[in-house]
């Protein structure tokens, strides 16, 4: 069964603080993306990945298609980045849908 | 403003009362999709759209109908709702498919009772 792991499912840190977020899978994929979703609700596309390495601003994503396995990265940690960052993989094979992690739940004190 | 709109934010309804959830988007995106979100289930994805008229099933389509006659507009039709299917639906789309940036509609919370 295809599947999309993410680790930790929680994660509480302090402000400042480096933050690392994982996720594995199980299939060859064409992209993979980091999804942000705040209280309330709303979700927000953070990065589209399907090699190498994005950055933006303070948010950094990797990606390493061999090891099947994604990082998002939070560099100076606040408060306002408290939400639940999602994975989710296209496969390559056009018959598989798509798979979602079940997110990791960050909270940043102050 | 660049933006995917969809109505209502919040739908109470009874089991079998036919309901239509709409999405729209203004940047004259080809792929337009749908997903639901359940408490320990995650995202889920309904439906989806390559471009007009062309449509196919994600991962649960059970009981859901979409239509795409045209290009800004891809509403979610539920014919029969359940109870089963109350859950927080997202609708997206990006420029060409999912190797692209997805934006996302801010939700429909629905409660089937």
């Amino acid at each position: 069964k295809n599947e999309v792991e993410q680790s930790p499912q929680n994660l509480t840190a302090q402000e400042g603080e480096f933050i690392t977020i994982n996720c594995s899978y199980s299939v060859g994929i064409s992209a993979l993306h980091w999804l942000q979703q705040h209280p309330g609700g709303g979700i927000v596309s953070l990065f589209m990945l399907s090699s190498g390495k994005k950055k933006h601003g303070r948010l950094i994503a990797t990606i390493n298609i061999q090891e099947k396995h994604s990082s998002l990265h939070i560099t100076a940690s606040h408060p306002r980045d408290s939400a639940v960052y999602i994975c989710a993989a296209l496969p390559a094979n056009r018959d598989d849908k798509i798979i979602f992690g079940k997110g990791t739940r960050l909270h940043i004190l102050p | 403003e660049a933006q995917v709109t969809q109505n209502p934010r919040y739908l109470i309804t009874v089991t079998g009362k036919k309901l239509t959830v709409t999405c729209s988007q203004n940047m004259n995106h080809e792929y337009m999709s749908w997903y639901r979100q359940d408490p320990g289930l995650g995202l889920r994805q309904i439906y989806y759209s390559m471009n007009v008229e062309v449509t196919d099933k994600g991962d649960v389509p059970e009981g859901y109908k979409v239509s795409r006659k045209e290009k800004r507009n891809f509403p979610l039709i539920l014919e029969s709702p359940s109870p089963n299917q109350t859950s927080l639906y997202f609708c997206a789309s990006s420029r060409t498919g999912w190797s692209e940036k997805l934006f996302f509609g801010s939700g429909t919370q629905l409660s089937v009772l």
